[in-house]
């Protein structure tokens, strides 16, 4: 089972900001199936990002994933107000389990 | 609009069965896999299992293999998750999500591209 590690666990910015979230796996992600979701309080999570890269549909383009292997970030340049929330990265390659993160917290400062 | 639908919140006993509905709302509902995820309180999300809406084969996560059943209902384009034995720390928020891609490119493979609104199972004595 791959397990995917994300730093840091919160991150304090302010609106306007450029925030970089880390997620780190424990072996290598197969085709590069990394997706990226948000998640805001009592609410479901929002897919981001997939295949390490591609924007989800509707997602602005201030929101951008990359890397390869077993290290991927997602970058958020100018943060709104409606950025902060909780941010997940998650493996879904050929073989389950597919698994998650443990989330970053993205707060405003 | 695509959609997916849960049924209500859900208190019960340890030991008892809990089952949770999903209707999809929007598109073919047979051309997608569908997935159960979980987050119990403070703690990362956790996928449980799939099932091809279309064929009806399920795959489980090794953790809830024998405990978790699910199964499709396509002329209500609905799908049931059944997790049996409840423990306490079943006590979680389930979700259930589909696959962006559907089945004929992958059953596997594919990020969840919608989502449940999810439904809060209590397991309480």
């Amino acid at each position: 089972e791959i397990v995917l590690t994300q730093s840091p666990g919160t991150l304090s910015l302010s609106p306007g900001e450029r925030a970089t979230l880390s997620c780190r796996a424990s072996q290598s992600v197969g085709s590069n199936y990394l997706a990226w979701y948000q998640q805001k309080p009592g609410q479901a999570p929002r897919l981001l990002i997939y295949g390490a890269s591609s924007r989800a549909t509707g997602i602005p383009d201030r929101f951008s994933g990359s890397g390869s292997g077993t290290d991927f970030t997602l970058t958020i340049r100018r943060l709104e107000p409606e950025d902060f929330a909780v941010y997940y990265c998650q493996q879904y390659g050929d073989s389950p389990p597919y698994t998650f993160g443990q989330g970053t917290k993205l707060e405003i400062k | 609009q695509v959609q997916l639908v849960q049924s209500g919140a859900e208190v019960k006993k340890p030991g008892a069965s809990v089952k949770v509905s999903c209707k999809a709302y929007g598109y073919n509902f047979t051309k997608y896999v569908m997935h159960w995820v979980r987050q119990a309180p403070g703690q990362r999300l956790e996928w449980m299992g799939w099932i091809n809406a279309g064929k009806g084969n399920t795959k489980f996560s090794q953790k809830f293999q024998g405990r978790v059943t699910i199964i499709r209902d396509t002329s209500a384009s609905t799908v049931y998750m059944e997790v049996s034995s409840l423990r306490f720390e079943d006590m979680a928020v389930y979700y259930c999500a589909r696959s962006r891609v559907p089945i004929t490119v992958t059953t596997d493979g594919s990020a969840f591209d919608i989502w449940g609104q999810g439904t809060m199972v209590t397991v309480s004595s």
